[in-house]
């Protein structure tokens, strides 16, 4: 979907860093969500966030932090990467409660 | 907390064979949505189910939500290669916006 895109596509981080990886949304979504991907586990949810300033710690939240100043932007940022880290990232929104997820491209995270 | 299992975790088919994936939760749903994700690609949203006991279709593909909206299946009849990828529910409840994923169901067709 056009509307939300995810930045960068791929990136290549050290243990130790600090990442953050970017969502945006064209549609004033009130709903984003930051989900990861990981082969045997499917999709995990990282934290949302039902409007702007408010946000929410999901099942696998440890390690990371968001925000959301604005309905538009919702970034991620890993503190300081671990190896564990690697994996894909997806963000998404919705418009309401109950409806549709609409997700980005993903971001390819790799922690060396 | 609320669990939703997808089975079969793959499943490989000739093209032309049927395929089903099934997802059972540990709660009640409000509602169960389906998503596709091919491969290297996004989860891109398919349905959305809410009533007890619904049955939608999209051409060869066929939706169901049980009567006790604790379980969901989707069946693709005569399988495309189009049809690979990876095959998600998430279902919501209690009240939550927050949809929980299934694991989800490779689907790899074989010409």
């Amino acid at each position: 979907d056009a509307g939300i895109t995810q930045s960068p596509r791929y990136k290549i981080t050290e243990t130790g860093r600090q990442v953050t990886l970017m969502c945006h949304q064209t549609w004033s979504h009130s709903y984003m969500f930051w989900y990861r991907q990981d082969l045997g586990h499917g999709l995990r949810l990282i934290y949302y966030s039902a409007a702007a300033d408010i946000t929410d710690k999901g099942e696998v939240s440890d390690g990371y932090v968001v925000s959301r100043s604005k309905t538009e932007n919702f970034p991620l940022t890993l503190e300081s990467a671990t190896r564990s880290q690697t994996s894909v990232y997806f963000c998404a929104s919705s418009e309401t409660d109950n409806s549709p997820l609409h997700f980005g491209n993903g971001t390819r995270l790799t922690v060396t | 907390g609320q669990q939703v299992m997808q089975i079969p975790q793959y499943q490989h088919v000739q093209e032309g064979e049927d395929f089903t994936t099934y997802c059972n939760s540990s709660t009640t749903l409000s509602n169960i949505q389906w998503y596709k994700q091919r491969p290297g690609g996004h989860p891109v949203f398919l349905i959305q189910l809410v009533k007890s006991g619904e049955v939608k279709k999209q051409k060869r593909l066929t939706f169901q939500f049980g009567e006790a909206k604790k379980n969901s299946s989707l069946h693709i009849t005569a399988t495309q290669t189009t049809d690979v990828g990876t095959y998600f529910c998430a279902g919501e409840s209690g009240g939550s916006y927050i949809p929980t994923f299934g694991r989800g169901t490779s689907l790899i067709v074989h010409p």
